[in-house]
């Protein structure tokens, strides 16, 4: 596609439920980035993507995040047991090597 | 820890008139500078970077100066537009532009016609 895809755009699930995040990155692009942002703060990096594997984890705020991507395409971000601070919109970018990123319009995520 | 901060949470400026959004950073390993305009409902898209090696970069009416002593960056838009209100983020990386960028929590910027 022409730009960076995320699905669904909109999530509200009850607390205790898993999600999953989808991503679909430029075409393309080797790295792939997942950040959140919470309400009244910045963008909050969560985990790098370089081809399939993620040498960089360290922003997941606990065990109940994970993340795989997979054929250096598609990435899902999945939550389990949810939790109301979990609620934030994430986002989603690729780039190329050494290119600027290009970010998806967000999943908005909404735990009662 | 806040890496990149924007301490203006908001900006008003007259339609016409130069928009100043500022940045601070504290980590000297910063080598690249990058600012996004996001919109309501969209994703961040970007504006304008800056190497560290380099104190001003210019793309039309957005001008970028680094000043690494300070540790602080700014951009500055002239003239403003009705169409550049909008939330602006600087982000910070420590490897010329790859991997991840450490954003601050973003300017309100209001343009009055």
């Amino acid at each position: 596609g022409a730009g960076v895809s995320q699905s669904p755009s909109n999530k509200v699930t009850e607390k205790g439920k898993d999600v999953e995040l989808r991503c679909d990155p430029i075409s393309g692009h080797t790295a792939l980035y997942w950040y959140r942002q919470s309400l009244g703060q910045g963008l909050e990096f969560l985990i790098y993507f370089q081809g399939n594997s993620a040498p960089d984890k360290s922003g997941l705020p606990s065990d109940r995040f994970s993340a795989e991507r997979t054929g250096g395409s598609v990435s899902t971000l999945t939550i389990q047991r949810t939790q109301q601070e979990d609620s934030a919109v994430y986002l989603c970018a690729s780039s190329l090597a050494a290119n600027e990123q290009f970010f998806g319009p967000g999943t908005r995520l909404t735990v009662l | 820890d806040q890496q990149v901060k924007q301490n203006s949470p908001s900006l008003s400026v007259q339609e016409g008139r130069i928009s100043i959004l500022n940045c601070d950073y504290t980590n000297s390993m910063f080598d690249y500078f990058l600012w996004y305009k996001k919109y309501p409902a969209e994703g961040p898209t970007f504006l304008i970077s800056i190497s560290s090696i380099k104190d001003k970069n210019e793309d039309g009416r957005f001008t970028v100066f680094l000043n690494k002593s300070a540790k602080h960056l700014s951009l500055h838009i002239v003239p403003s537009q009705p169409g550049d209100s909008a939330v602006y983020f600087c982000a910070a990386s420590g490897f010329s532009g790859t991997y991840k960028y450490i954003f601050g929590t973003g300017t309100r910027l209001k343009v009055l016609a």
